[in-house]
């Protein structure tokens, strides 16, 4: 199957500070790939859309101030979390479809972002 | 109503004893249907793909469509301890991408 990183794995910052993660597709390219951030023992939670190429499209309620989407490259896609406060502490995650056409999807391993 | 539905669990078997999880829609649209794997703290991991009505099999997991009922489902036989997880029901309209909030399954020793 195809593959999707996510770089880091684990971060723990303090309040205040910003966090960026990365989202990879190893063996493919990603036009499209999306973020979603999951609390404990809760599902999936969208949060935007990246667009390689253009502006993030965002879910109803996630501030796109707060969570900066970079998609520079057909392979990677960043979330740059800004001044982050113990309320972002969550698991983030990200997908994206193998092809064009949202048939199916493949996530990255997620990235637990601790804040203090 | 949303988009899919999912009862979310827990659901906890013997090992050994044959699954069954489902999902329901309201869509006719979906043309494809996944369903996801996701340990703790892990990423979902893709199971089972399908896009027409009718049984897809793999190893111990069986996916199943019905389209004129709406309604799907993954069967896990011979349960291990190792399909502990929480299961994922995902549907697409090819353009659109909706996901089930997930079942909790344990299956004991």
């Amino acid at each position: 199957g195809a593959v999707v990183s996510q770089h880091p794995s684990w971060v723990i910052c303090k309040s205040g500070t910003s966090v960026k993660i990365e989202c990879r597709s190893l063996d493919f390219q990603a036009t499209t790939m999306f973020w979603y951030r999951q609390f404990p023992k809760q599902s999936l939670m969208l949060m935007a859309t990246s667009n390689e190429g253009s502006k993030a499209t965002y879910e109803q309620g996630v501030e796109k101030d707060k969570f900066l989407i970079n998609h520079a490259s057909l392979t990677l896609s960043t979330l740059t979390v800004t001044s982050a406060h113990p309320e972002d502490s969550s698991f983030y995650i990200c997908s994206a479809p193998r092809r064009r056409g949202a048939d199916t999807q493949y996530f990255g391993p997620g990235t637990r972002l601790t804040v203090l | 109503q949303k988009e899919v539905e999912q009862d979310p669990g827990p659901l906890s078997v013997p090992e050994g004893a044959i699954v069954s999880l489902n999902c329901t829609y309201s869509n006719s649209a979906f043309q494809y249907f996944m369903w996801y794997r996701q340990y703790s703290r892990k990423g979902p991991e893709l199971l089972m793909y399908t896009y027409s009505s009718g049984n897809k099999e793999d190893g111990r997991f069986t996916a199943q469509v019905d389209k004129s009922s709406k309604y799907i489902s993954l069967f896990i036989r011979d349960s291990q301890p190792s399909d502990s997880a929480t299961y994922l029901c995902a549907m697409s309209t090819g353009n659109q991408f909706y996901f089930g909030t997930g079942t909790s399954l344990t299956v004991i020793p």
